[in-house]
């Protein structure tokens, strides 16, 4: 089964709209993360938000969490070229320690047209 | 800001070469990782290392991959006999012993011709 799905593969908008960004998950977790990464570059953290968490801000990044769904949504408010990136969910279905691990999802593909 | 530094950035080389790709983690951390992206596709867990011994492994982590940290610094991933399909970019990343959050390095570029 695939842990952390993320739909839609790509998408496109203009510069000041938002974006909103789905994942799903198979397993029970701790917790799922968000990152981003730009083309050809490394993984930046976004947000972490706790299996008992419901929703949770960072500046312009908001992200839920439905346990019941499993699933999450990233929303990027106001939208800025310097946004187009790939986004993906990461799952810690560990109980911690040195036992944890991240399971990520294949991303989406956001560009942001000026 | 604290960053893991990864080295090379890119790596060529020839079927059946070993490379030895190298990570600087963050210096308080406790718990260090290897991922690998190949292109297009998702970022997937190789392993994770704990007080010098591996933590766990997935099945891609075969025979052919080692981890060291052969100093209080450095942490290594040797692949002894590279194939076409080792050909990925790498990601090495640390974290503290309490929290969640990992810290993942630039990358190496790994290519194998």
């Amino acid at each position: 089964s695939q842990q952390g799905e993320e739909d839609p593969q790509a998408l496109s908008i203009q510069e000041g709209e938002n974006a909103t960004m789905n994942c799903s998950y198979k397993t029970s977790i701790n917790n799922l993360q968000w990152y981003r990464q730009n083309s050809g570059r490394g993984l930046v953290h976004l947000i972490l938000i706790r299996s008992n968490e419901r929703e949770k801000h960072s500046g312009r990044l908001r992200v839920t969490l439905d346990t019941s769904k499993k699933s999450s949504s990233l929303l990027i408010t106001a939208s800025r070229a310097a946004d187009t990136a790939s986004y993906f969910c990461a799952t810690d279905a560990n109980p911690g320690g040195s036992n944890y691990k991240l399971t990520f999802g294949k991303g989406t593909l956001l560009t942001v047209n000026p | 800001e604290p960053e893991v530094t990864q080295t090379p950035s890119h790596q060529v080389t020839q079927m059946g070469q070993e490379v030895i790709l190298r990570c600087v983690p963050i210096s308080n951390h406790l718990y260090f990782y290897w991922y690998r992206q190949i292109l297009g596709q998702k970022v997937e867990f190789l392993v994770s290392f704990y007080n010098n011994e591996i933590s766990e492994k997935s099945e891609i982590f075969d025979d052919q991959f080692s981890v060291e940290r052969p100093d209080g610094s450095n942490f290594t991933l040797k692949i002894r006999s590279t194939k076409l399909e080792d050909s990925a970019m790498y990601f090495c990343a640390s974290k503290l012993q309490t929290g969640f959050e990992a810290f993942f390095g630039q990358g190496t570029r790994l290519t194998v011709v």
